[in-house]
């Protein structure tokens, strides 16, 4: 089976600019959360979504945002970006609810300049 | 909220050699998952251990061990016999239920350097 992968892997913006990240989990997996890596910080939670439905938000302005879509697949948004945006941005799928490890994909480095 | 605490940003071991990781959570409930990633340089995190609260017993998988202190809330893991290939930073996590889904909360983890 192949594993969680993200596109792009490799990001440079500008502030004010916007940026769609793209998550496609392993299949038949229906859960995909999104966080945010960044040094000191450690992973931040942004949100969770199964079944198409966001299910939980982390502590995150409403410039980031997601879907997903009725194959699993998961995009989330940032909207007007700034200087500290800049992270590894992180997808982890699980193939259900409660099941007990999510699955990372390689992630996405967001550079905003 | 809960919370979870990495007090070692970094950590060095000898090869061969054992070492330990500290975590520390915060939580008001009793039965919730505990776990061990690993983030090797440019690849991709994979779960390395996980312990349920529910059981006494310490999670072992080959060479690496956790102490679960349940009262002390206390998560630490334990690498036995180590090898380059444990270079990694290690996050600690815990997962926790909300409003009947699950979220999980990561430490800010911990740089892994092993010695040759």
């Amino acid at each position: 089976k192949a594993g969680v992968t993200q596109t792009p892997r490799y990001l440079i913006k500008t502030r004010g600019q916007q940026v769609t990240l793209s998550c496609s989990p392993i299949s038949g997996h229906r859960s995909v959360s999104w966080y945010q890596q960044t040094p000191g910080q450690g992973l931040q939670f942004l949100f969770e979504y199964f079944s198409e439905t966001q299910r939980n938000k982390g502590n995150f302005p409403g410039r980031f945002s997601g879907r997903q879509f009725s194959n699993s697949r998961s995009e989330m948004n940032v909207s007007t970006l700034e200087l500290g945006d800049s992270a590894l941005y992180l997808c982890a799928s699980s193939p259900r609810d409660g099941y007990n490890e999510q699955f990372f994909g390689p992630g996405t480095r967001l550079t905003v300049l | 909220a809960q919370t979870v605490t990495q007090s070692q940003p970094e950590m060095s071991v000898q090869e061969a050699e054992t070492v330990t990781l500290s975590c520390t959570y915060d939580t008001s409930e009793s039965d919730y998952y505990l776990f061990w990633y690993k983030q090797p340089p440019s690849r991709q995190m994979i779960l390395v251990i996980r312990q349920e609260a529910y059981k006494q017993q310490n999670a072992t998988e080959n060479r690496f061990s956790v102490n679960f202190q349940k009262a002390a809330k206390s998560f630490s893991l334990k690498i036995s016999d180590s090898q380059l290939g444990d270079a990694a930073m290690y996050f600690c996590a815990y997962r926790e239920v909300v409003g009947g889904t699950y979220k999980y909360i990561f430490g800010t983890g911990t740089r892994l350097k092993v010695l040759a």
